[in-house]
């Protein structure tokens, strides 16, 4: 593993709630990533940094907004949490060099 | 937009069989194709990659082949072992790129 924690592990929050979820990285790699996985959709990409406050959107990025002001931490905020927000969330880290990504072990998130 | 397209869904292998998962891609600037692994309630992990300046990459008993002309890329387990049982995905990345475009995942089980 390439040192990379999610926080929480698991949350259940309401419809409409903001949430936040924590990726860090120990490794000081440069681009990091968000994914949500859900069956039969594979990994999914909702937002990537490329450097500290450099970031942009994936393919899934409605209802979700990212932070990275250190190199070590990529913040995912849903601001307003729905049903359709209920999935499996990863952060990951790439290697420049080998362009290896280094997956974090998850976040699972139920919004009721 | 871009797609990886990965077959099929599940598959069950009896223990010492050859275990086959294939992808087709439609970009033809992706220049790395990772496959990762991922066992449950884990995040996935890089199993094997090739560039496409290759046509096959051996490592153990995993094996990327790989068909340029045809964009299809395909990951062989050779001997598979009950171990073995996890989702697997293939991706690609295109050259200078941030983003890895993942398949939708195929859950191998091998019988004992």
């Amino acid at each position: 593993d390439a040192g990379i924690t999610q926080s929480p592990r698991h949350k259940v929050t309401e419809t409409g709630t903001p949430v936040t979820l924590r990726c860090h990285q120990t490794e000081n790699h440069r681009y990091m990533y968000w994914y949500r996985q859900d069956p039969g959709h594979g990994l999914r990409l909702i937002h990537y940094s490329y450097g500290v406050k450099d970031t942009d959107k994936g393919e899934v990025s409605d209802g979700y907004s990212v932070s990275r002001s250190k190199t070590e931490d990529f913040l995912l905020t849903l601001e307003s949490a729905t049903s359709s927000q209920t999935s499996v969330y990863f952060c990951a880290s790439r290697e420049p060099s080998t362009d290896t990504q280094y997956f974090g072990p998850g976040t699972r998130l139920t919004v009721l | 937009q871009q797609q990886v397209k990965q077959s099929p869904q599940s598959l069950i292998v009896q223990k010492g069989g050859i275990s086959i998962i294939n992808c087709a891609y439609e970009n033809t600037a992706f220049d790395y194709f990772p496959w990762y692994q991922q066992f449950p309630g884990k995040g996935p992990a890089l199993l094997i990659a090739i560039r496409p300046d290759v046509s096959e990459k051996k490592e153990g008993r995993f094996t990327i082949s790989f068909n340029k002309s045809a964009k299809q890329f395909s990951l062989h387990i050779m001997d598979s072992q009950p171990g073995d049982s996890a989702t697997y995905f293939c991706a690609a990345r295109n050259t200078g790129g941030f983003k890895t475009i993942f398949g939708a995942g195929t859950r191998l089980f091998v019988k004992a």
